[in-house]
């Protein structure tokens, strides 16, 4: 069974601080796929990134940067010099693969909630 | 792209009402809607699965019964909560997911915050 570990239930930040999120995650897929999703106070789930299990390529979109280590299964998230308007929940999820179209269930971990303060 | 809206966004109705919640996706056709509810402070929890035109699928301990979905169309999904009490109260947030190469990004809705009185 698939299972996501995001062990950082909350993180306090001052502005301008790089922040990582860890994410770990078990599986017994070979192909997989890894999400990152921003849940800000409104509620909306954003989607930020989607890694699949044969990309081991670290990736860089502006601030945000996420590393993927296949051998210790995780899946980090860094903010680099935060900002207040990066406070939100942060949820890390996994599915396995398909072949077939259409898409497959996500299984979330529990989410941290990164409060970024001036 | 990938936008998906949901109606309402926000509903209070009184206990044994039946509420309609709808779920779009406005730039691409979904041939795969998902249904969770979030309760405060915890993660999404998946109700069902829904394909265009065929009967959702329920996540074990979900009455399908209560929470009846019609995925009528390849760009809207309803969910209706039959006879709702307050424990139902909660946050509703659907995502779709189209057919093609990359089929595994699940776009979400703002979701549908749910009080029953």
């Amino acid at each position: 069974a698939q299972k996501v570990t995001q062990a950082q239930t909350e993180i306090s930040v001052v502005e301008k601080e790089d922040v990582t999120l860890d994410c770990v995650y078990e599986t017994r897929d070979t192909t997989y796929y890894l999400f990152w999703y921003k849940q800000p106070p409104s509620g909306e789930l954003v989607f930020l990134i989607r890694r699949n299990s044969f990309d081991e390529q670290n990736e860089i979109s502006g601030r945000y940067s996420w590393n993927f280590q296949k051998s210790t299964s995780s899946f980090n998230f860094t903010i680099t010099a935060s900002q207040v308007v990066d406070s939100a929940v942060y949820f890390c999820a996994l599915s396995e693969d398909i072949l077939t179209g259409g898409g497959n269930k996500l299984t979330f971990g529990t989410g941290t909630q990164l409060k970024v303060e001036l | 792209g990938a936008v998906v809206s949901q109606h309402p966004s926000w509903v209070i109705c009184k206990s044994g009402t039946s509420v309609k919640i709808e779920c779009r996706s406005l730039d691409f056709q979904a041939t795969t809607m998902f249904w969770y509810r979030q309760f405060p402070k915890q993660s999404l929890m998946l109700m069902a699965t829904s394909n265009e035109g065929s009967k959702a699928t329920y996540e074990q301990g979900v009455e399908k019964d209560k929470f009846l979905i019609n995925h009528a169309s390849l760009t809207l999904s309803t969910l209706t909560v039959t006879s709702a009490h307050p424990e139902d109260s909660s946050f509703y947030i659907c995502s779709a997911t189209s057919g093609g190469l990359y089929t595994d990004t699940q776009y979400f809705g703002p979701g549908t915050r749910l009080t029953v009185l």
